[in-house]
């Protein structure tokens, strides 16, 4: 089965600052790879996803990067203000296929204002 | 997006009962999922909920402990059954989109068993 590693685990930065988390991954099938926000008490949100067609996608203030030959994405926050404080979560999956995502750890991200 | 509606929000049981869980969803879905996450932890699959057959389960967790039903394409339930203070945890549900095929999150259960 498919094996998400997600670094890293927590992430301190000064507002202002840009934020990288790192997520391999091992299936070559998957294809779909979200990223999830979760506040503190909340559910986790969709922020940003991207297929294995692009490379890149940006939305704003975040974006991913995708390496389909290395099998790693990133998420990459610029900018970052307080309320980007969360926990980050990666996923991989097969879209169309199962579609059952794995997900990886975790990232604490702490936006100091 | 869609609008993920679970009851209860939160519950107190007593070791040895049994709590259900349920989901409802606003919009066409094409799969069902339930989750279990620990504080501070990533979440955890319990099983995909299949309509009108039975669920499949992931490694670990079995029919008899977290019995679920999906009577319908917007509707699910998980039991978490003979409860005892290690089944605490936050219980999801997440669904597929059918308009747009990504997974979206209900609010989420808390549980927990004195």
């Amino acid at each position: 089965g498919e094996n998400v590693e997600q670094h890293p685990s927590t992430l301190s930065v000064q507002e202002g600052d840009s934020a990288v988390i790192k997520c391999t991954y091992s299936d070559s099938a998957s294809n779909y790879f979200p990223w999830y926000k979760q506040e503190l008490g909340k559910r986790p949100q969709l922020i940003i996803d991207i297929r294995s067609n692009v490379g890149e996608k940006k939305d704003q203030r975040i974006a991913v990067t995708l390496n389909k030959t290395a099998k790693h994405f990133s998420l990459h926050i610029t900018e970052t203000q307080p309320e980007d404080s969360a926990v980050y979560f990666c996923a991989a999956s097969e879209a169309g296929g199962s579609y059952i995502p794995t997900f990886g750890r975790g990232t604490s991200l702490i936006v100091h204002p | 997006s869609a609008v993920i509606s679970q009851k209860p929000s939160r519950d107190i049981c007593q070791r040895g009962t049994s709590l259900t869980i349920q989901c409802q969803v606003d919009s066409q879905v094409t799969m069902m999922f339930w989750y279990r996450q620990q504080p501070g932890q990533s979440l955890t699959l319990i099983a995909t909920a299949n309509q009108g057959s039975e669920a499949t389960y992931e490694s670990g967790f079995v029919i008899d402990k977290f019995p679920i039903s999906r009577p319908n394409l917007t509707f699910s339930t998980l039991t978490v059954s003979n409860m005892s203070p290690e089944d605490s945890s936050i219980y999801l549900c997440s669904v597929e989109l059918q308009a747009d095929g990504e997974q979206y999150f209900g609010p989420g259960t808390r549980l927990t068993v004195t």
